[in-house]
């Protein structure tokens, strides 16, 4: 069974369109993240969620709009997609805030066309 | 400067080779993770540690507080080794886990 599922895997698209990826953790954790890792694979926090509230929010464009509907799922959804937004975005989970590892999605692989 | 520096950039051994990778912060941190990720993109969480070291099989994770410093070892290296490593600072207090990731190390083990 898989802990943190991310859909899509793959997503390509084209610029100005508006897509959502979805994440999913069956693992009963009550923080969850959204990464984007860039073409140098640098990854960076975009979004943390802890009991479906909001908690880290980094400097994103506010195109990007994660959604908590529960606390096992965390999603984002892009408006307006951009060249620059070609990434792969991770998701992760984690029981508690800073004292705990936090598992990873497989990643979102997000190409802008 | 980014606030995790990882040396090297770039890595290449041969099988049975100790490896060491280091980790550099400037934050004030509850943890430093160590990730793995393969080539084809998965992200493995490694170790997660505040203080000393831990072992699991052939890897090993210390870390030195004081000096904000941690290394990643691994013993008689193999090519299923090869892989991306990073390593990434926990901030610690109210920030609610978030991570601050060093720039990775590009490990390439040749048979």
């Amino acid at each position: 069974d898989t802990a943190v599922s991310q859909t899509p895997k793959y997503l390509v698209t084209q610029m100005g369109n508006d897509k959502s990826i979805k994440c999913e953790q069956n693992l009963g954790h009550d923080t969850m993240y959204w990464y984007k890792q860039d073409s140098k694979k640098f990854l960076k926090i975009m979004f943390s969620y802890n009991n479906k509230e909001l908690i880290i929010n980094e400097t994103v464009p506010n195109r990007f709009s994660p959604k908590s509907p529960d606390k096992a799922h965390l999603n984002l959804h892009i408006n307006s997609l951009e060249l620059g937004d070609s990434a792969v975005y991770f998701c992760a989970s984690s029981l508690g805030g800073s004292s705990q590892p936090q598992h990873f999605g497989d990643g979102t692989r997000l190409s802008i066309l | 400067k980014n606030e995790v520096e990882q040396s090297p950039q770039n890595l290449t051994a041969q099988e049975g080779e100790f490896i060491t990778i280091n980790c550099s912060y400037s934050v004030g941190i509850s943890a430093l993770h160590w990730l793995q990720q393969h080539p084809g993109g998965g992200i493995v969480s490694l170790f997660m540690l505040s203080s000393g070291k831990k072992k699991h099989g052939r890897l090993i994770a210390t870390i030195n507080i004081q000096e904000k410093h941690s290394s990643l070892h691994i013993t008689a290296s193999h090519p299923r080794d090869s892989a991306v490593y990073i390593c990434a600072a926990r901030a610690g207090g109210t920030s609610y886990g978030k991570l601050t990731f060093g720039q990775g190390t590009i490990l390439t083990v040749h048979p």
